[in-house]
C-alpha cells in the first residue's frame, strides 16, 4: 500500500512568494495532520482535519498560513506571503479511527525561503 | 496544554548494549503514547506505542513502559545494532501529538 505522499520534496523560493505544499493521505484514513519541524521548536502540530473538516488550527502560526482539504485524498498547506522564518520541514500524517490512533507520516517537504 | 519533556538529547551506546530514553508529560488526560524513529531525510516512523490502560508493551528488542501516576514513559532498546542509530521521538496525544524534543541515538560498532 502507498504511504502518505507529499510534494514537492524540496522547495526553494524567495521571500514574499506564495508557497503551496501538497499531501495525499493513505486511502481510507479519515484524519489528516500537518506538522512543522525546525531545530529550534522541534515537531509542532499546525492543524488537523477529520473527514475533510478542520478540527483544530490553534497551531497555525499566523494568518499567512492556511490549510484546506477539498476531498478525502488531498490536502494543501499554503503560505502567503512567505518569510525566511517559515523555512522548515513540513510533514503530513494520516490516521484512521480517531486522533488517538497511530499516525503515518510522509517524508516531508523541505522548505527554504530566501 | 500538554507538554512533553524528553531525555537525554543524545545517547551513545556500544553495539549490543541497551539504550533507554525517558519522557514525562503534563496532562493527565493524555491516554496514548507513541514512539517514533526518524532517519535522515525521512518522516517519523512509528516503532511502538502504549495506551494508558497498559503498563508495559514489548515488540522484539523494543519495549515501552508507562507510569501514569508519575506521568512518565520510557523506551527500552535491547541488543542495539548500528541500524538503530537515528533520532527517536516520544509523543503524547492531546489529540494530535505533542512531541518530545528528540534523542539522537548513536550505536557504535
Amino acid at each position: 500500500d502507498a504511504g502518505v505522499i507529499q510534494s514537492p520534496r524540496h522547495e526553494v523560493t524567495e521571500m514574499g512568494q506564495e508557497v503551496t505544499l501538497r499531501c495525499k493521505p493513505i486511502s481510507g484514513h479519515d484524519y489528516l495532520f500537518w506538522y512543522r519541524q525546525t531545530m529550534m521548536r522541534g515537531l509542532e502540530l499546525l492543524i488537523y482535519f477529520n473527514n475533510n473538516v478542520p478540527i483544530d488550527d490553534s497551531g497555525m502560526p499566523e494568518d499567512r498560513f492556511s490549510a484546506k482539504m477539498p476531498n478525502a485524498s488531498f490536502s494543501t498547506l499554503k503560505i502567503q506571503p512567505s518569510e525566511p522564518r517559515d523555512s522548515a520541514v513540513y510533514f503530513c500524517a494520516s490516521s484512521t479511527g480517531g486522533p488517538y490512533q497511530p499516525q503515518h507520516f510522509g517524508d516531508g517537504t523541505r522548505l527554504s525561503i530566501l | 496544554g500538554e507538554n512533553v519533556e524528553q531525555h537525554p538529547s543524545t545517547l551513545s551506546v556500544q553495539e549490543g548494549d541497551s539504550a533507554v530514553i525517558k519522557c514525562t508529560y503534563s496532562d493527565s488526560a493524555s491516554n496514548y503514547f507513541p514512539w517514533y524513529k526518524q532517519e535522515l531525510g525521512k518522516g517519523p516512523q512509528l516503532i511502538i506505542d502504549i495506551r494508558s490502560n497498559v503498563g508495559e508493551k514489548k515488540d522484539q528488542r523494543i519495549a515501552v513502559t508507562l507510569n501514569k501516576t508519575a506521568k512518565h514513559f520510557s523506551l527500552h532498546i535491547t541488543e542495539t545494532q548500528p541500524e538503530d542509530s537515528a533520532v527517536y521521538f516520544c509523543a503524547a496525544s492531546a489529540p494530535g501529538y505533542i512531541f518530545g524534543t528528540g534523542t539522537r541515538l548513536k550505536v557504535l560498532a
